[in-house]
């Protein structure tokens, strides 16, 4: 059973609100990501990290910003939520993997966001 | 850009069938190809991670296989049973550069009558 939470699980807020959805895994990976999917649709990669201080964006572009202090932490934040903004975002995390860049991902269960 | 397909978007079996879900991708330069299962409410589960050197991976009642140069991968369940009631998602990693990134299917909604 992987070990990777994510808080809150459900999050209603109004619009202008500045939010932080937290990230937290105990397996020790250096690698991890932030997927935002709409219901019905793909998964799109918006961050990921490769370590401590290493941050980068995927593939959606998102107006969310994350951090890297600390390994096991990977904090998303928004600061002016809009309705655009609802959907569900999951963290996922995986080990370097050296030869092999892309090892199994590890998911948390996700947070539902809904701004009104 | 990569793009993946998975048909059919939802499938309903009665328990004991077997049934196969279908993946294809529009690039064959992948690294692997990963099959996850996505419960309501609840995050992914990996259930095989296949290398692009590889034609098959099997876990219990599962079995997925790549056909690389065709761009396609199957999954197969067998004894179908309704806890296998979950949306199915397929998943390619790029080669060099963009190895780190998946790129996910919208899904198989799959429904397993008692």
């Amino acid at each position: 059973e992987a070990d990777i939470y994510q808080t809150p699980r459900y999050l209603v807020i109004g619009t202008g609100k500045k939010i932080t959805l937290e990230c937290s895994q105990t397996m020790g990976h250096d690698k991890m990501y932030w997927y935002q999917q709409d219901p019905g649709m793909e998964l799109h990669l918006i961050h990921y990290s490769y370590g401590v201080n290493s941050t980068e964006k995927g593939d959606l572009s998102s107006e969310s910003t994350v951090s890297r202090i600390r390994t096991e932490h990977f904090p998303l934040t928004l600061e002016s939520a809009r309705p655009s903004h609802t959907s569900q975002y999951l963290c996922a995390s995986s080990e370097w993997g050296g030869d092999s860049p892309v090892k199994t991902q590890y998911f948390g269960p996700g947070t539902r966001l809904l701004v009104l | 850009k990569q793009e993946v397909t998975q048909i059919p978007a939802a499938l309903s079996v009665p328990e004991g069938e077997n049934l196969v879900l279908n993946c294809s991708f529009t690039d064959s330069a992948i690294y692997n190809l990963q099959w996850f299962r996505q419960d309501p409410g609840k995050g992914l589960t990996s259930l095989l991670l296949i290398q692009s050197s590889q034609r098959e991976q099997t876990s219990g009642r599962l079995n997925a296989s790549l056909d690389k140069s065709s761009g396609r991968s199957t999954l197969y369940i067998a004894a179908s049973q309704p806890g296998d009631s979950a949306t199915y998602l397929c998943a390619v990693s790029g080669s060099g550069a963009g190895s780190y990134q998946l790129t996910f299917g919208k899904g198989t909604k799959l429904s397993v009558i008692p």
